[in-house]
């Protein structure tokens, strides 16, 4: 089972600030087959990214994800009010169990 | 548009059986793997069930393996999960989510979620 580390835990910052997100794997993510998600309290969670890059149907630009093997980033490029939630990473590129990180949470500062 | 609403949530006690069901609509059932994820008060996602878009394979995460079974009825477009000797740990929001092609076990649409307490 492919176990992934997300940090910080939690992020605060300011709208308009850029936000960097980072999901590490303890082995390597197969064919980058790693997808990223957007949660907020009482809503069904919201796909972002999959194949650590290819942004989901309307999500805006200012969500790229990034990475290979390993190691794989969210950025946020410019904070808006409605960003402010949990994220998390997901990796399907092996077997089931598909396994989800433990969420970053970026909060208002 | 595609909607998926999950029902069958409850309070029910240690060793109790409870079974989910998440009505489909507005995409071709059929054609798509379809999934059981649950967030624990306080915790983060977890993956739970997976049956492929055909019912040829059912996965399991191992903590639910032996008590839960996934299933499908595509005369209804109904997803279920049957959940059996329920433990305290099972206590949790339970949403289905919809594989984005028929095969990407990743989710492009999920439900409101229902939720699940397992208490005496």
């Amino acid at each position: 089972e492919i176990v992934l580390t997300q940090s910080p835990g939690t992020l605060s910052l300011s709208p308009g600030e850029r936000a960097t997100l980072s999901c590490r794997a303890s082995q390597s993510v197969s064919n980058s087959y790693l997808a990223w998600y957007q949660h907020k309290p009482g809503q069904a969670p919201r796909l972002l990214i999959y194949g650590a890059s290819i942004r989901a149907t309307g999500i805006p630009d200012r969500f790229s994800g990034s990475g290979s093997g390993t190691d794989f980033t969210l950025t946020i490029s410019r904070l808006e009010s409605e960003d402010f939630a949990v994220y998390y990473c997901q990796q399907y590129g092996s077997s089931p169990p598909l396994t989800f990180g433990g969420g970053t949470k970026v909060e208002i500062k | 548009q595609v909607q998926l609403v999950e029902s069958g949530g409850g309070v029910v006690q240690p060793g109790g059986s409870l079974r989910l069901s998440c009505a489909a609509s507005g995409f071709r059932f059929f054609n798509y793997g379809m999934h059981w994820v649950r967030q624990a008060p306080g915790k983060g996602l977890e993956w739970v069930a997976f049956i492929e878009y055909d019912e040829s394979n059912k996965y399991y995460t191992d903590s639910v393996k032996g008590r839960f079974t996934i299933s499908r009825d595509i005369s209804n477009n109904t997803l279920y999960l049957q959940m059996d000797s329920l433990r305290a740990e099972d206590t949790a929001m339970y949403y289905c989510a919809k594989d984005r092609t028929a095969v990407a076990r990743h989710f492009d649409n999920w439900g409101q979620g229902t939720l699940v307490t397992v208490s005496s």
